[in-house]
């Protein structure tokens, strides 16, 4: 699965959106770009996922570039238990190759601020 | 999407002993997975639960310190065997249903603390 690069760490104020950036140059054809999030003392939640159109639905939107090597999840209003480590993930579909699991790296924390 | 139910949700453990974690899920599912989340890590895959098999294990992991169960498909169990301070981790299942191309369904995690 090819590899992301995330910023460690960034600040959003309540109620502006938060622009998470994730770069992954080596993507294959048929990795998707997927993002999850993990809110303190819970487990990883699935946020969205996409091939190569930009996607929405009602946690957020992706936009992942016309070469496919860096996307963007937009969380268009962030609020305070938005605050989360985010962690973007390149892989085959599940229904490719469900063997090769979630493979996580940094992520970004998100911290929204009042 | 799938409902999962991990159990304990927390314990402390005395070094030398060892504790089975359960994962219970609301529907049949395809995969079921293990992982730890070490304290301030991301998480790092410990094995692939197999039903009817043995589990699949990641580098680093061995069946001794972890044997992990799957007899159906909506549960699966991880032993930590012979627990030393360094176990000390959020343990989590997560499962994929098949043909779903969504994502994966995460447990709220065990959180184990050995002393």
């Amino acid at each position: 699965d090819a590899k992301t690069t995330q910023p460690p760490s960034m600040d959003c104020a309540e109620g502006r959106a938060a622009n998470l950036p994730c770069n992954h140059s080596t993507i294959s054809g048929n990795e998707y770009v997927y993002w999850y999030r993990q809110i303190h003392s819970q487990g990883p939640q699935y946020i969205i996922h996409g091939l190569k159109n930009n996607e929405t639905n009602e946690m957020a939107s992706l936009i992942i570039t016309e070469d496919r090597k860096s996307s963007t999840l937009i969380l268009p209003h962030a609020t305070l238990r938005d605050t989360a480590v985010y962690y973007c993930i390149v892989r085959v579909s599940p229904k490719t190759n469900a063997g090769n699991m979630l493979t996580f790296g940094g992520g970004t924390r998100l911290m929204v601020k009042p | 999407s799938a409902v999962i139910s991990q159990k304990p949700s927390r314990d402390i453990c005395q070094r030398g002993t060892s504790l089975t974690i359960q994962c219970q899920v609301d529907s049949q599912v395809t995969m079921m997975f293990w992982y730890r989340q070490q304290p301030g890590q991301s998480l790092t895959l410990i094995a692939t639960a197999n039903q009817g098999s043995e589990a699949t294990y990641e580098s680093g992991f061995v069946i001794d310190k972890f044997p992990i169960s799957r007899p159906n498909l909506t549960f699966s169990t991880l032993t930590v065997s012979n627990m030393s301070p360094e176990d000390s981790s959020i343990y989590l299942c997560s499962v994929w249903e098949y043909p779903s191309n969504y994502g994966y369904t995460f447990g709220s995690g065990t959180r184990l603390t050995v002393v």
